[in-house]
């Protein structure tokens, strides 16, 4: 079983909608998980990240955590072309593994105008 | 100016040479990290840094060594190039007093002809 799975895309998104990334892990020891984004050729950048069970919401992006279904989304809502982009979900031990960041292999969204 | 950056951005190189990757940053982290980026098979841990005296091996760190100069500098080298290390390459930084949240430089695309 993969540590971190997503789904590789592309999802397709009308501007203005919502756009649901998933992402689940497989070791319940999980303790913090990040939400990256990743243009085309560029780095990842840091979006946001979640420690407890339940939403973490910042301007249009929402992160949701299930640790008893090893289960986190990103919502990202009023879609707009320039979210257009690979968004990688990352997972960590924490405690004294918090260095370790294991990465999914990414989700392609497309936003079309 | 950036917070992490890395020379060069670009390389193009032979077989059996040897090139190094230079990481320089200024946000203050003490822990620091290599990374290779492959189509399908995203992100990879090298080799990671603790602090100037702590290095330790990633996952893929066959072929691969670092050094860490100072606790704003992190260098990777090939020793011997070859051409399944042609990938993009990212340091990324991160602050054991601040959970550890990894910030990504800006990478560098080396093909290995």
């Amino acid at each position: 079983q993969k540590e971190v799975e997503q789904n590789s895309g592309p999802l397709s998104v009308p501007e203005g909608a919502i756009a649901s990334l998933n992402c689940t892990y497989s070791d319940r020891g999980s303790q913090s998980f990040f939400w990256y984004r990743q243009y085309s050729g560029k780095s990842p950048e840091l979006i946001m990240f979640i420690y407890s069970n339940g939403d973490k919401e910042d301007g249009r992006f929402t992160a949701q955590l299930n640790k008893a279904s090893q289960y986190v989304s990103l919502l990202i809502r009023d879609s707009q072309p320039s979210d257009s982009a690979t968004y990688l979900c990352a997972v960590n031990k924490g405690g004294g593994s918090n260095y370790k960041l294991t990465f999914g292999k990414g989700t392609l969204l497309t936003v079309n105008p | 100016d950036a917070d992490v950056t890395q020379t060069p951005r670009n390389r193009i190189t032979k077989t059996g040479k040897r090139i190094m990757l230079e990481c320089s940053q200024t946000k203050g982290h003490d822990r620091m990290y290599w990374y290779r980026q492959d189509p399908g098979l995203g992100l990879r841990l090298i080799y990671y840094s603790f602090d100037v005296k702590d290095i330790n091996k990633g996952e893929i760190s066959d072929g691969y060594s670092v050094s860490r100069q100072a606790q704003a500098k992190f260098s990777l080298s090939l020793e011997s190039a070859i051409p399944n290390q042609t990938a993009l390459y990212f340091c990324a930084t991160s602050d054991s007093r601040a959970a550890d949240t990894q910030y990504f430089g800006p990478g560098t695309r080396l093909t290995v002809l």
